[in-house]
């Protein structure tokens, strides 16, 4: 069974950064692509970021590009997401997403999420 | 890119179908055969149930539908049953790398 676990997510001052973890189970991590999808408080869903199997082909939403670096370890079976320069509006819920098969087939399965906060 | 446009409702009693549009534009829902959609229950993570406009993953009931027309996609649920009841979100491929999701549409059954 396809099981997604973040991690990481907490109460940060604007300006602040954080780093987000996802560990994964249940699949070969490392054949699948993987991305990044938040949800602010009560609103809807916002693509985050993507990046390929071998961590070569990173894509980001242009609300983050440059502020936000996602990457992965398929040694460890982990994905992650290095955030800074965090701001009031980044603060959602951050899931970590398996593609289906590839970019372009859907977000298959989710974890649970985490929690970034970005408030004074 | 802007979010793709969902009622903000819809409704039906059980075993009714009922139909959930999404509409954008040529550059996003028009222009590619990539949209899916996603059902969330409260409190809980998203859940693919359409891919690639029409596709269904295993496990997804075939009352489930998808469809596109133009600019529109649209999700049809077909003998709703009460757990049918979420928010249910459209997601499309909107060019240069991004993806665009709609702004949810929240689906009662009365």
């Amino acid at each position: 069974e396809v099981h997604l676990v973040e991690s990481g997510g907490a109460l940060v001052q604007p300006g602040g950064s954080l780093r987000l973890s996802c560990a994964a189970s249940g699949f070969i991590f490392s054949s699948y692509e993987m991305n990044w999808v938040r949800q602010a408080p009560g609103k809807g869903l916002e693509w985050v970021s993507y990046i390929s199997t071998s961590g070569t082909t990173i894509y980001y939403a242009d609300s983050v590009k440059g502020r936000f670096t996602i990457s992965r370890d398929n040694a460890k079976n982990s994905l992650y997401l290095q955030m800074n320069s965090l701001r009031a509006e980044d603060t959602a819920v951050y899931y970590c997403a398996r593609s289906y098969y590839d970019f372009w087939s859907g977000f298959r399965y989710w974890g649970q999420g985490t929690l970034v906060t970005v408030s004074s | 890119q802007s979010a793709l446009t969902q009622p903000p409702s819809a409704s039906g009693s059980p075993g009714q179908s009922v139909t959930i549009s999404c509409t954008g534009t040529s550059s996003d829902v028009g222009g590619y055969k990539y949209v899916s959609w996603y059902q969330q229950h409260p409190g809980k993570a998203p859940k693919l149930m359409i891919y690639e406009v029409s596709q269904r993953p295993s496990g997804v009931p075939d009352r489930f539908s998808g469809s596109k027309s133009g600019n529109t996609a649209s999700l049809t649920v077909s003998g709703l049953q009460t757990e049918d009841e979420a928010d249910y979100y459209c997601c499309s491929y909107a060019g240069s790398n991004n993806w665009v999701f709609g702004g949810g549409t929240k689906l009662t059954v009365l």
